[in-house]
């Protein structure tokens, strides 16, 4: 079956630029979706389709996928972006999840 | 406005079928491209999909649940059903539906979510 990888953690400087990646293979040619979950909340989709932000969510967030990784970039990070972030693909008529990255803003 | 809730027990015996449903507004599962998602998530650890139905009636199951997993629809009444059968002590978790929007094939994703219902297994 088909896996995202994703790093447990990721640390960030406040006003500093955020990567969190996901590898799979060839996910580049696949779409990739991001969403944010912060504690005791539901998910909220932030990037779909490598690219694309839904309506509501900061120009601050932005995504990229080519080769074997996507990446989730945040530039200037605000404390209110931490939380844990997952990608997601679509392989073989399955829906995939990454195990998910801790985003700390310190 | 989209809207989705999760309803069902919070409590299950081990062996037992979980029986869940979502019920939403904002949307219509008769509308071509739509589709409702049920995904899971078992206390501190990630997100993982369980089944996703589509306005057609086309249904796709998480390949390692798929023999325990049944998704239906009511498109007139705006639900959407999930039973999980033989629940075991694993499958403690919330469990979530989502929105599946308009997009162009395997573009997938979950643009609303519902708050979730916590499913505890226990004997």
């Amino acid at each position: 079956s088909y896996e995202l990888s994703q790093p447990s953690s990721v640390s960030v400087s406040p006003g500093q630029t955020a990567s969190i990646t996901c590898s799979g293979d060839k996910l580049g040619n696949k779409y990739a979706s991001w969403y944010q979950q912060k504690p005791g909340q539901s998910p909220v989709l932030v990037i779909s389709q490598d690219f694309k932000r839904p309506s509501g969510i900061p120009e601050r967030f932005s995504g990229s996928n080519s080769g074997n990784t996507a990446t989730l970039t945040i530039s200037g990070t605000q404390a209110m972006d931490e939380a844990d972030y997952y990608c997601q693909a679509w392989d073989s008529s399955t829906v995939v999840f990454g195990g998910g990255t801790k985003l700390t803003v310190l | 406005q989209i809207t989705l809730k999760e309803s069902g027990p919070t409590l299950v015996k081990p062996t037992q079928t979980l029986t869940l449903t979502c019920t939403f507004s904002g949307f219509s599962l008769s509308t071509s491209g739509v589709g409702v998602a049920w995904i899971r998530q078992p206390p501190g650890k990630a997100l993982e999909w369980l089944a996703l139905i589509y306005w057609d009636d086309d249904k796709r199951y998480s390949p390692s649940l798929k023999s325990r997993l049944t998704i239906t629809k009511d498109t007139p009444n705006d639900l959407v059903v999930l039973t999980m059968t033989n629940m075991d002590p694993v499958d403690t978790a919330t469990y979530y539906c989502a929105h599946r929007p308009i997009a162009v094939a395997g573009a997938d994703a979950f643009d609303f979510w519902g708050q979730g219902t916590m499913v505890t297994v226990s004997s």
